[in-house]
C-alpha cells in the first residue's frame, strides 16, 4: 500500500546506545520531516528534508542526525541514546507546490532506559 | 516563528451531544494553512479538517465543521452528533503558505476528547 512506512514500531534502548529509525515513503513525495510526540507538548518538529540531498533543523534537533538518502528515504539516527529521548517519532511526507496533503507514518515508540 | 495553542487539555462530550475544541495561533503572516487532526490510540495521524485563510467561509467536512475567525487568530472545531468514533486526541496545526518554509507543520498540545454513553 502506498503510504510512508517507519520502521520499528517499538524500540528499547539503554542509555548511550545508538539506534536509527527508517522512514520511506512512495508517493514520490520532495519533502520529508522528522517529529517528536511527548504527552503534554504535541509534536513538535525535530529535522526536515525539503527535497533530495536537503535537510534542515526543526525545533528540537539536539542529540538528532538525519540523513536524507533518496528521495523515498529519510533516516533518523541517534547516537548516543538519553532518557530525555523517549517518545514517540513520526514521519511525514508531502508533495509541496500542491494542495496535497501530509501523510504521516504510524509511528515508533522509543524507550530509553 | 508561529505559535498555536490549545487551552483545553481535555474535553467530554456525551454521544449525540456536539461539542467545540478550542485553538489560538499566532502569526504575522497573511496568507497560511490551518489543520485539526484525529490521533486515535492507533497512533494513526487523521486529517480531519483543513482551512485557507484567504477563504472567508467555514470548511466543513460532514460531522465536523470549524469557526475561523481571522482576526482573532482563533480556528475552533465543532463535532456534532458526537460518537463513540470520535474519541481520539485533537490537534490543530499551522502552515506558512509562503514557499521556502518546506510546509512544516506547527502542531498545538492537543485536546483529548472522550465520547461517553
Amino acid at each position: 500500500n502506498a503510504g510512508v512506512t517507519q520502521t520499528p514500531k517499538f524500540q528499547v534502548l539503554k542509555t548511550g546506545q545508538s539506534m536509527t529509525l527508517q522512514c520511506a515513503q512512495d508517493m514520490n513525495h520532495n519533502s520529508m520531516y522528522w517529529y517528536r510526540q511527548d504527552p503534554g507538548m504535541g509534536l513538535r518538529l525535530i529535522y526536515y528534508s525539503a527535497s533530495e540531498g536537503t535537510t534542515d533543523k526543526g525545533e528540537v534537533p539536539n542529540g538528532y542526525n538525519v540523513s536524507r538518502l533518496n528521495k523515498r528515504e529519510f533516516s533518523l539516527r541517534l547516537e548516543s541514546a538519553a532518557p530525555s529521548q523517549t517518545s514517540v517519532y513520526f514521519c511525514a511526507s508531502r508533495l509541496t507546490g500542491t494542495n496535497y496533503g501530509y501523510t504521516f507514518g504510524s509511528g515508533t515508540r522509543l524507550t530509553v532506559v | 516563528a508561529q505559535t498555536v495553542t490549545q487551552s483545553q487539555p481535555e474535553m467530554s462530550v456525551q454521544e449525540a451531544e456536539t461539542v467545540t475544541l478550542s485553538c489560538t495561533y499566532d502569526t504575522s503572516e497573511s496568507d497560511y494553512y490551518l489543520f485539526w487532526y484525529k490521533q486515535p490510540p492507533s497512533r494513526q495521524m487523521i486529517l480531519v479538517i483543513r482551512q485557507e485563510a484567504y477563504k472567508q467561509q467555514n470548511a466543513t467536512e460532514n460531522r465536523f465543521s470549524v469557526n475561523f475567525q481571522k482576526a482573532a487568530k482563533s480556528f475552533s472545531l465543532k463535532i456534532s452528533d458526537s460518537q463513540l468514533g470520535d474519541a481520539a486526541m485533537y490537534f490543530c496545526a499551522y502552515r506558512s503558505a509562503f514557499t521556502g518554509t518546506a510546509s512544516k507543520l506547527t502542531f498545538g498540545t492537543g485536546t483529548r476528547l472522550q465520547v461517553t454513553l
